[in-house]
């Protein structure tokens, strides 16, 4: 167990919709990251946050958001959902500043039917 | 940008024989570089890490030694055995773009007994 938690585990919803994807970090990371997971694209960074405040960008779409709150969780929206958009989204906590290590969630599998 | 090369395809073998699956990376500066893995349905578990060159980063086993001068950093295993069987992701943080991680493509790795 890694320490971070997601939720939902599975998610199941059709195009067009709009779903939020919730990770709570390790206690005591300020840091969190979302990566996608698809079969096309493998695992690719999606967006970080530190404190509260986005800190990187990566591959995300503009139709993906995402926040962090005072408490340090954070949340992954995904709107005008495309069939293409069905895939495993990790979130990851960072230990520190002086550190790079992440360590991953469980994971929270979209299908968009 | 950064990026991190797994060899293709996935790796059958039969208990106690040797695994090596091979990653390179391409990179600016001196990234810090990890080896995860995925068990089936589950999340991504650090397995080992190496910060800088000639570091040798090392659990349950498995080992890895970080190549600045052939940029590699292959896993190996002396004695797999069927608990082994999972996904193994090599990856790198860009202590450039706040830390996130670039990941190899992935090699499944099959153990027969």
């Amino acid at each position: 167990d890694s320490g971070v938690t997601q939720t939902p585990k599975h998610l199941i919803t059709a195009t067009g919709q709009r779903v939020t994807l919730r990770c709570s970090p390790r206690s005591g990371d300020l840091s969190v990251y979302w990566y996608q997971q698809s079969l096309d694209q493998g695992l690719q960074f999606l967006i970080q946050y530190y404190n509260g405040e986005e800190r990187a960008k990566g591959n995300i779409l503009e139709r993906f958001s995402a926040q962090q709150f005072p408490d340090l969780h954070s949340e992954l929206n995904l709107s005008s959902l495309e069939l293409g958009d069905s895939a495993l989204y990790f979130c990851a906590s960072r230990e520190g500043r002086d550190t790079d290590t992440q360590y991953f969630g469980p994971g929270t599998r979209l299908t968009v039917l | 940008g950064d990026s991190v090369t797994q060899m293709e395809g996935p790796v059958t073998l039969s208990e106690e024989a040797f695994l090596t699956i091979n990653c390179t990376y391409t990179a600016t500066g001196y990234p810090s570089l990890f080896w995860y893995v995925q068990y089936p349905g589950e999340g991504l578990q650090l397995l080992l890490k190496a910060t800088k060159a000639d570091d040798k980063g090392s659990n349950k086993g498995f080992e890895a030694t970080y190549r600045k001068e052939t940029t590699s950093f292959h896993l190996e295993k002396g004695s797999v055995q069927v608990s082994d069987s999972a996904v193994y992701f090599c990856a790198l943080s860009d202590r450039y773009g706040n830390n996130r991680l670039a990941f190899g493509k992935g090699n499944q790795v099959v153990v027969i007994p």
